[in-house]
């Protein structure tokens, strides 16, 4: 069991369909992020909010719309992606630090939504 | 911005130590070294990191090397559970790469 939980496991969806994935955590942690993973690739970095504001976008596009209602919850909002958006989407979270110093502090990691795009 | 480099793959004897190698020759003063692994199916599970020394936990050691432009993770007694792909990933203020990662297979 991991401390970072994400909602659904799997999730297909057609090209026109609006759907949302979820990431919950209770460690009172301030910094969350959302990777991509190709398989047999690493995870690639998405967005990170800090404090609840987002702090890194890695030139991602619109169709992937990140959200972070509050310090425990984060969530990717996901509107006409195309086949190649297929992957595993991947959540993780860090204690933080408010002047984003936080590369000293490990990050845990969600089992992942599985998304398959028809 | 910074790299990583790792080998592909590694295999290694249940027991025996195993040291995974990890080149970042274009790593800044700024950069930690994390190193994860991850099992089938499952989220990147955080191993150490360290900035300049040495450094020991319950999983694992780091050993830096001295111009920091090379780590090398050591399991001490590998086990069958392992058995995983370990990625070492650089971070820096607001940035994380990750390496291609090796998979370690560790045979019994």
């Amino acid at each position: 069991d991991t401390e970072v939980t994400q909602t659904p496991k799997h999730l297909v969806m057609g090209m026109t369909n609006k759907k949302s994935l979820k990431c919950e955590q209770h460690m009172g942690h301030r910094a969350m992020y959302w990777y991509k993973q190709k398989a047999k690739k690493p995870p690639e970095l998405m967005f990170v909010y800090s404090y609840e504001k987002l702090s890194i976008n890695e030139s991602v596009p619109s169709r992937f719309s990140p959200e972070c209602p509050n310090s425990s919850l984060l969530n990717l909002h996901l509107h006409a992606l195309q086949p190649e958006d297929s992957a595993l989407y991947l959540c993780a979270s860090s204690p933080g630090d408010r002047l984003l110093r936080d590369n000293n502090q490990p990050q845990h990691f969600g089992d992942g939504t599985r998304l398959s795009i028809l | 911005d910074a790299k990583t480099t790792q080998p592909n793959s590694m295999e290694s004897n249940e027991e025996e130590p195993v040291h995974l190698p990890c080149n970042h020759s274009t790593i800044s003063g700024t950069d930690y070294i994390h190193w994860y692994r991850q099992l089938p199916s499952q989220g990147p599970e955080y191993v150490i990191h360290g900035l300049t020394s040495n450094v020991n936990n319950r999983m694992a050691s780091l050993a830096i090397a001295e111009d920091r432009k090379s780590s090398t993770l050591i399991l001490h007694r590998a086990t069958l559970r392992d058995a995983a792909v370990y990625y070492c990933i650089l971070r820096g203020y607001q940035k994380v790469t990750f390496g291609i990662g090796t998979k370690l297979q560790v045979i019994p």
